[in-house]
Order: structure tokens, then C-alpha cells, then sequence
């Protein structure tokens, strides 16, 4: 039981490089999300997506894309790295109606210089 | 804007102590108040959740004190123990509409529960 799963855990970018950040469930859960969190800013929403196909924006959706082939991943790419989004990254999932709990991945921790 | 203000940024108890942290929304939208608890290096886990309505709800040493009139909202951690040091978000959402699964986070809250 994996539950969220996030690769890689920990990622070193030039600024200017590509790259994606992993995503996987195995709990068969409708909704899936993306937050960054940074100190004294809490966790933001960068994209979202209610099942495969859709997608939609949060909070900070600048500079990253994401797209939902499956239920199962939900991958995000940084299109071109800039310092500003040095961060920690968690992907979520939950069944669908919000009030069911939402569940967290453990977290990609990236730099960028 | 920040729509969920969280306070204090830390926190700091002895063993025993009841640490009480306070979160204030904007959005009389949101429905769901939940809290998270993040520990380092790991994803938030869902600690505890409320709705409008009602004022008090109580999970073990854990309670969230409600006042929809204020919209605000608190976490008060009974007889605290050196194993709840952690970070603490307070998060609100709605379960409205394509809210799925949607929630603004509060900037959180880091508590030191000494021996």
C-alpha cells in the first residue's frame, strides 16, 4: 500500500533547465493536486485536477504545467527553472468531495541555482 | 492575498501544556476547516476536521474550537507530549461546486513540546 508516491525526492536544477516532478497514487482517487510549500507561506496550490483529462490552476500555476493521461499519475513540469521556485513540492490525492481526507506524498525538495 | 491567516508562527511548551493555535478566514464560502500536522521530512497528515456547524469538535488530545460569527477558528492540544513538536497547518475549503479536494493553507505553525 504506497499510497501518494513522489520521485525524485531531492533535485538540483540550473536555471533555465526542464524537468518534471513524478507523481503516482494507488488509491484509485478521483482528485489530484500539486502544492509547493515555502516558509511563512504555508502550502499553495499550483494546478489541480479532478480526474483524467481535466485539469485546472490554483493559487501559483506560473511556470509549471501538468497533465492527467491516467487516474494513477499526475506529473508537473517545470517548464524553464528560475530560482523562484527553489521550494519544497507535494503532490495530494483524495477520493473527491472535499471533505474526504486528503492525502499527502512526502515531499520533492528542489534547488535551483 | 491570503485568505487563511495562521498565528503564532511558533510555539514553544513544556511537557503538559495545552499549545493553542489560532487561524482567521476571509471566505464565508468555506465549509470545511481542516488541520494538518507535518513532521520533518514527511507530507502533511490530516489531523483533525470541523465544520460550520458545529463550535467544538474533540479527536483524543486534540480539539478545534469553532466561531463561525468571527470566522475564526483554533487547535488546542491537551497535556502535550515531546511527540507532537511538529508543524501545524490550519486549512479551510469548499465542498461546493469543482471545489474538489481544494483547500488554502494558513502559513502554519511550528511547536517545541520540551520534556
Amino acid at each position: 500500500n504506497a499510497g501518494v508516491t513522489q520521485t525524485p525526492k531531492f533535485q538540483v536544477l540550473k536555471t533555465g533547465q526542464s524537468m518534471t516532478l513524478q507523481c503516482a497514487q494507488d488509491m484509485n482517487h478521483e482528485y489530484m493536486s500539486w502544492y509547493r510549500q515555502d516558509p511563512g507561506m504555508g502550502l499553495r496550490l499550483i494546478h489541480y485536477s479532478v480526474g483524467a483529462g481535466i485539469t485546472d490552476q490554483g493559487e501559483v500555476p506560473n511556470g509549471y504545467n501538468v497533465s492527467r493521461s491516467t487516474t494513477e499519475d499526475f506529473p508537473l513540469r517545470l517548464l524553464s527553472a528560475a530560482p523562484s521556485q527553489t521550494s519544497v513540492y507535494f503532490c495530494a490525492s483524495s477520493k473527491g468531495r472535499i471533505r474526504n481526507t486528503i492525502y499527502f506524498g512526502e515531499g520533492s525538495w528542489l534547488t535551483v541555482v | 492575498q491570503q485568505q487563511v491567516k495562521q498565528s503564532p508562527q511558533s510555539l514553544i511548551v513544556q511537557k503538559g501544556g495545552i499549545p493553542i493555535i489560532n487561524c482567521a478566514y476571509e471566505n464565508t464560502a468555506f465549509d470545511y476547516f481542516p488541520w494538518y500536522q507535518q513532521f520533518p521530512g514527511k507530507g502533511p497528515a490530516l489531523l483533525i476536521a470541523i465544520r460550520p456547524d458545529v463550535s467544538e469538535k474533540k479527536e483524543g488530545r486534540f480539539t478545534i474550537s469553532f466561531n463561525k460569527s468571527a470566522k475564526q477558528f483554533s487547535l488546542h492540544i491537551m497535556d502535550s507530549q515531546p511527540g507532537d513538536s511538529a508543524t501545524y497547518f490550519c486549512a479551510a475549503g469548499n465542498a461546493g461546486g469543482t471545489s474538489y479536494g481544494k483547500l488554502t493553507f494558513g502559513q502554519g505553525t511550528i511547536l517545541t513540546v520540551h520534556p
